[in-house]
């Protein structure tokens, strides 16, 4: 069964505190690992696509790395407006031949980020 | 440019009751997802489609109807509404670009649509 756990729960750092975020994964036959943002009361906004071990992606503050069981979110010199659920989720190879891929998310780490 | 719009956003209902959450998205997509959001729990998959006219059972199906008349509309239906349904509802859609395994595949979320079975 496809796993993805992500750690720690919840965060709090100081404004300018650099941290990672974890998410481990067991999946056979990986096909994307995405990470996710979540505002309280928002859907999930898309962040990154990672597809092979040893890609990594940036955006801003964040910098996203893949190994072939875990991924983690860099935080560098977070501001409070980064404060946020960020939620990890594998896309791997879905039920039939129709070429769907099934899609399994992590709970989250929320993040909190004190100016 | 709308993307994922859903509909109502905020619900309660009485154990028993039924309602059907619209999830409508502009971007063209073929596949379209409902899932549910529950503290601690994650996301889980309820029912999703890889085409209009086609759906097909995800995670955490029972209680739970959908229908995909439209390409662009998903409908999601309680028949028979209880405590244990209340959630928050989020409807995504995604395309079937190629150019890798999952290229061009990140899912697109609507805002979510909060429902409460007293």
């Amino acid at each position: 069964e496809d796993q993805v756990t992500q750690s720690p729960e919840a965060l709090r750092l100081q404004e300018g505190e650099s941290s990672s975020l974890n998410c481990s994964y067991t999946v056979s036959g990986l096909r994307g690992l995405f990470w996710y943002r979540q505002d309280p009361g928002k859907g999930p906004e898309f962040l990154f696509t990672l597809y092979s071990a040893g890609e990594e992606k940036e955006k801003e503050r964040l910098k996203a790395t893949l190994t072939k069981k875990e991924s983690f979110l860099h935080i560098t010199a977070p501001k409070p407006e980064d404060s946020a659920t960020y939620l990890c989720a594998v896309r791997v190879h879905g039920p039939g031949s129709g070429g769907y891929q099934k899609v399994t998310f992590g709970t989250g780490t929320k993040l909190q980020v004190i100016p | 440019n709308a993307g994922v719009t859903q509909t109502p956003k905020f619900r309660v209902l009485k154990t028993g009751q039924s309602m059907t959450l619209l999830c409508a998205q502009d971007m063209n997509h073929e596949y379209m997802y409902w899932y549910r959001q529950d503290p601690g729990m994650g996301l889980r998959l309820i029912h999703y489609s890889v085409g209009e006219g086609t759906t097909a059972k995800g995670e955490v199906p029972d209680g739970y109807n959908v229908s995909r008349l439209k390409k662009q509309n998903f409908l999601l239906g309680l028949e028979s509404a209880a405590p244990s349904q209340t959630s928050v509802y989020f409807c995504a859609s995604s395309s079937t670009s190629s150019g890798g395994p999952a290229r061009g595949r990140e899912l697109f979320f609507g805002e979510g649509s909060r429902l409460t079975v007293l």
